[in-house]
């Protein structure tokens, strides 16, 4: 592993159906991050984590919930899909000081 | 609230200038810069504090504003390799990086 690995690279899924998306990171980053991105509404944050053990909502969190038992993963949950939550899926991660943010290759969802 | 990027799309001949503005009602401390080409994950390209810096990498540079709470991106001279989306990102708070809805710029050759 190197860098950001997320699992998996894409999902089709039924309206209704749990589904958790994975992110994982070798680069020991405290701080983590889940984007979904939309065409014309760019790169919006569903949730982060600050270090491991701790979460906060983003813009858009609802529908989703996150958890950091460690410090290398970051898995998103889906409860309940909806359509409306067919989207491209980011994991990030980055140092404390957010100087910059490494993101992983994306996972496609789509919900039907 | 997310920042608010101009314009929405650029399209350039190769050898031209672009520059792509970044604008936020709330405070800014710094500003961050990333392209994604399409298909990919965006990548980091640099990161502005506060105290007015200029920042460059190879042909493409940043200035950042906080009283006016704007930064820009130029793009000199633009290579068919620029080609992506460019996405602006402010924090709204500690870990919390917000991104505005990205400038799609096209260099043709």
């Amino acid at each position: 592993i190197a860098g950001i690995t997320q699992a998996p690279t894409s999902q089709i899924l039924a309206a209704g159906r749990r589904m958790t998306l994975r992110c994982t990171q070798d680069m020991r980053h405290n701080a983590m991050y889940w984007y979904r991105q939309d065409l014309g509404l760019g790169l919006r944050l569903i949730h982060y984590s600050n270090t491991a053990g701790t979460t906060g909502k983003g813009e858009v969190p609802d529908g989703y919930s996150v958890s950091r038992a460690n410090t290398d993963d970051f898995p998103l949950t889906l409860a309940s899909a909806v359509p409306s939550q067919t989207s491209v899926y980011f994991c990030a991660s980055s140092d404390s000081w957010g100087r910059s943010l490494h993101f992983g290759n994306g996972t496609r969802l789509t919900v039907t | 609230q997310q920042p608010v990027q101009s314009p929405q799309a650029v399209i350039l001949r190769e050898g031209e200038d672009a520059v792509i503005n970044c604008s936020s009602s709330k405070a800014l401390y710094s500003v961050h810069w990333y392209r994604q080409k399409h298909g990919e994950a965006p990548v980091f390209l640099m990161i502005l504090l506060k105290g007015g810096e200029q920042k460059g990498h190879d042909k493409i540079s940043a200035s950042f504003n906080e009283k006016k709470q704007q930064s820009s991106l130029y793009l000199t001279a633009s290579q068919l390799s620029y080609s992506g989306t460019y996405f602006c990102g402010t924090y709204q708070g500690a870990q919390k990086l917000v991104f505005g809805q990205g400038t799609r710029l096209t260099i043709n050759p």
